[in-house]
């Protein structure tokens, strides 16, 4: 079965730094999924890849599938107060099929300090 | 954006009761629907998919029934969590994917529900 392995698992940064999240699988990814949440509450959709070597922005974040389409990454530039959260990556379980589950990394906690 | 709506958000039951949680996809279909339990500081794992009209299909290891799903419409799944004991008490979140033809691939999370059982 696919899983996936995200790095670091929490992070603390200042204000204003930059930071990266890491999600590897140990198979070919169809569907990598970023989402944010907060302790507790439900789970925000940052963004979805599918191609290799795709890249997508949404203000201050970025998220990259490599060529192979094995490792996501995502960046945060400037990092503020209102980006702390629980940020997961997930993938389809089943690669040819666009309506199943999502299987889900670990999370990576993000503090942001002031 | 789409919405899926989770009811209720946070419940207390006695150990030995049942508990009936609701999602609901607001402005979409969704022929399928997922049930997920969250544990603290952990991800979310998978505890069965949800099917509109016919028998939900369960994670190995959980147990069908214990956590009784119901699709019984294109907008509503229930996950009923039965004879409840205090290690049942989790959060459970439920995700939905537009099956309307909108294009739409993403999943749809609920704001989940906190189920303490005492």
């Amino acid at each position: 079965s696919q899983e996936l392995e995200q790095s670091p698992q929490s992070l603390i940064v200042q204000e204003g730094k930059n930071l990266t999240i890491n999600c590897t699988s140990s198979k070919t990814l169809y569907g990598l999924y970023w989402y944010k949440q907060k302790y507790g509450e439900g789970l925000i959709f940052l963004m979805m890849l599918q191609k290799g070597g795709e890249e997508k922005s949404h203000e201050k974040i970025t998220a990259k599938l490599d060529e192979k389409k094995q490792q996501s990454s995502l960046h945060i530039t400037a990092s503020q107060p209102s980006h702390a959260g629980i940020y997961l990556c997930g993938a389809r379980r089943l690669s040819n099929q666009a309506g199943t589950a999502l299987i889900f990394g670990k999370g990576t906690t993000l503090s942001v300090s002031s | 954006g789409a919405v899926v709506s989770q009811h209720p958000s946070w419940v207390i039951c006695k150990s030995g009761t049942s508990v009936k949680i609701e999602c609901r996809s607001l402005d979409f279909q969704a022929t399928t629907m997922f049930w997920y339990r969250q544990f603290p500081k952990q991800s979310l794992m998978l505890m069965a998919t949800s099917n509109e009209g016919s028998k939900a299909t369960y994670e190995q290891g959980v147990e069908k029934d214990k956590f009784l799903i119901n699709h019984a419409s294109l907008t509503l799944s229930t996950l009923t969590v039965t004879s409840a004991h205090p290690e049942d008490s989790s959060f459970y979140i439920c995700s939905a994917r537009d099956s309307g033809g909108s294009g739409r691939t993403e999943a749809f999370f609920g704001q989940g529900t906190r189920l303490t059982v005492v």
